[in-house]
């Protein structure tokens, strides 16, 4: 089974910061990866798909990059919104999700 | 708009069978273009990938469930479903349905979610 590893686990920062989390795979994955953005009691919600890739309706502020086995999604400058969790997921064998990145305010 | 809804008992006795309904409306499950899926969240937890059915009838499961999961499709009624068997208080969560595009040969990532239902183990 393909693993997928996030870091930082939290991450502190301020409204305007540049910030930027990792996604690493245990093999490549080529450009299958998805990122998704979880609020509290909430379902995930699709940002960035075939690893740069950006989702209808999403800000421009969000951006993905990466090929092989490490990713990065990057947010350009952190709107009050943003402080969420986010989960990166494979899809080019089955299907597996990192264990989530919680952004929090600084 | 698609809209996917998760319904079934909220809580089950362990050794017994989970059983939920995703029913999907604004969309049709029968849909060459899509699989169909199902995810769950422990509290306070990640995401877990637990498998996904076409209207055809194939299926995926994950391979640490795959020997006590089932799923299909009911393609007259616009609902798919899962069966988690034998199961315990690790089978606790929150459960979401969610629709994949299908662009290959495999489906790929989640377009859509329904909003999540906890299924509470426990006697």
């Amino acid at each position: 089974d393909i693993q997928m590893t996030q870091s930082p686990s939290t991450l502190s920062a301020s409204v305007g910061d540049r910030v930027t989390i990792t996604c690493r795979a245990s093999q490549s994955i080529d450009i299958w990866l998805a990122w998704y953005q979880q609020k509290p009691g909430k379902a995930p919600n699709l940002l960035i798909y075939k690893a740069s890739s950006l989702e209808s309706g999403v800000p421009s502020r969000f951006s993905g990059s990466g090929s092989g086995t490490e990713f990065t999604l990057t947010i350009s400058s952190l709107q009050p919104d943003d402080f969420a969790t986010y989960y990166c997921q494979q899809y080019i064998t089955y299907h597996t999700f990192g264990q989530g990145t919680k952004l929090e305010i600084k | 708009q698609l809209q996917l809804q998760e319904s079934g008992p909220g809580l089950v006795k362990p050794s017994e069978t989970l059983s939920l309904t995703c029913t999907v409306s604004g969309g049709s499950i029968s849909s060459s273009s899509h699989y169909w899926g199902w995810i769950r969240q422990p509290p306070g937890k990640g995401l877990e990938w637990i498998g996904s059915t076409y209207y055809n009838g194939r299926t995926l499961y994950t391979s640490s469930l795959e020997s006590r999961v089932a799923m299909s499709a009911d393609t007259s009624k616009n609902q798919f479903s899962l069966k988690v068997n034998s199961v315990t208080a690790a089978d606790t969560a929150v459960y979401y349905c969610a629709r994949h595009l299908l662009l290959g040969d495999n489906p790929d990532y989640f377009d859509a979610w329904g909003q999540g239902m906890l299924v509470t183990v426990s006697s």
